[in-house]
């Protein structure tokens, strides 16, 4: 059974730094290209960055790009999410994702439940 | 630029059909995109990916009440016999080189 696990948020300040984890288990790993989408309170969902996969290729949202980096860990299965200079807009909950490919993107076909991220002075 | 455009809401009968659209934007009308659920207080769950010639592939569990089909920039997700735990947002997503798009959801309430 695929399954994805968030974990790393929290309440940062805003200009404060958050690393996002994500543990994947259930599927060969290398094989599938990661993203991370984020969905704001009440709002619809936002792809953030995707990363394909041996990490020699990434892709960034506008929104995020300069700020967040993307990475992963095929040794232990792990995606991560570095957040740079958050900002009051960056509040929301962050999903880990499979996408079907091994490319930077591709339709998602698994879901992590996410973790949250609240940034507020 | 690639966009992807839903209707904010639908609504239909318990027990009958249903047919939300997704639209590409224009010069993007050969890409594939996926569909996904997301049901009230819960994370999204993948429906299935459909290609432009609307054959598509559904995701793992996934009833045969929902189908997919496609004709030309558009998109569709048709969910038959309407059931409640039908009653949630719907977004379609698709992918270029180096991004990916979310469509806005279209709302869908069982009467």
């Amino acid at each position: 059974e695929v399954q994805l696990v968030e974990s790393g948020g929290g309440v940062v300040r805003p200009g404060g730094s958050l690393r996002l984890s994500c543990a994947a288990s259930g599927f060969t790993f290398d094989d599938y290209g990661m993203s991370w989408v984020r969905q704001a309170p009440g709002k619809g969902l936002e792809w953030v960055s995707g990363i394909n996969w041996n990490g020699g290729s990434t892709g960034y949202a506008d929104s995020v790009k300069g700020r967040f980096t993307i990475s992963r860990d095929n040794a232990k299965n792990s995606l991560y999410l570095q957040m740079n200079s958050l900002r009051a807009e960056d509040t929301a909950l962050y999903h880990c994702a499979r996408v079907t490919t091994a490319m930077v993107t591709g339709g998602v076909d698994y879901w992590g439940q996410g973790t949250l991220v609240t940034v507020s002075s | 630029q690639l966009v992807l455009t839903q209707s904010p809401s639908a609504s239909a009968s318990l027990g009958a059909s249903v047919k939300l659209t997704c639209t590409l934007s224009s010069g993007h009308s050969s890409y594939a995109i996926a569909w996904h659920q997301q049901q009230p207080e819960k994370g999204p769950r993948y429906l299935m990916k459909l290609n432009s010639d609307g054959s598509h592939s559904k995701g793992d569990g996934i009833p045969d009440r929902f189908s997919g089909s496609s004709s030309g920039a558009e998109r569709y997700l048709t969910i038959s016999s309407l059931q409640s735990e039908d009653e949630a947002d719907y977004y379609c997503q698709t992918w270029g080189t180096g991004i990916a798009v979310f469509g806005g959801g279209t709302k869908l309430t069982v009467l």
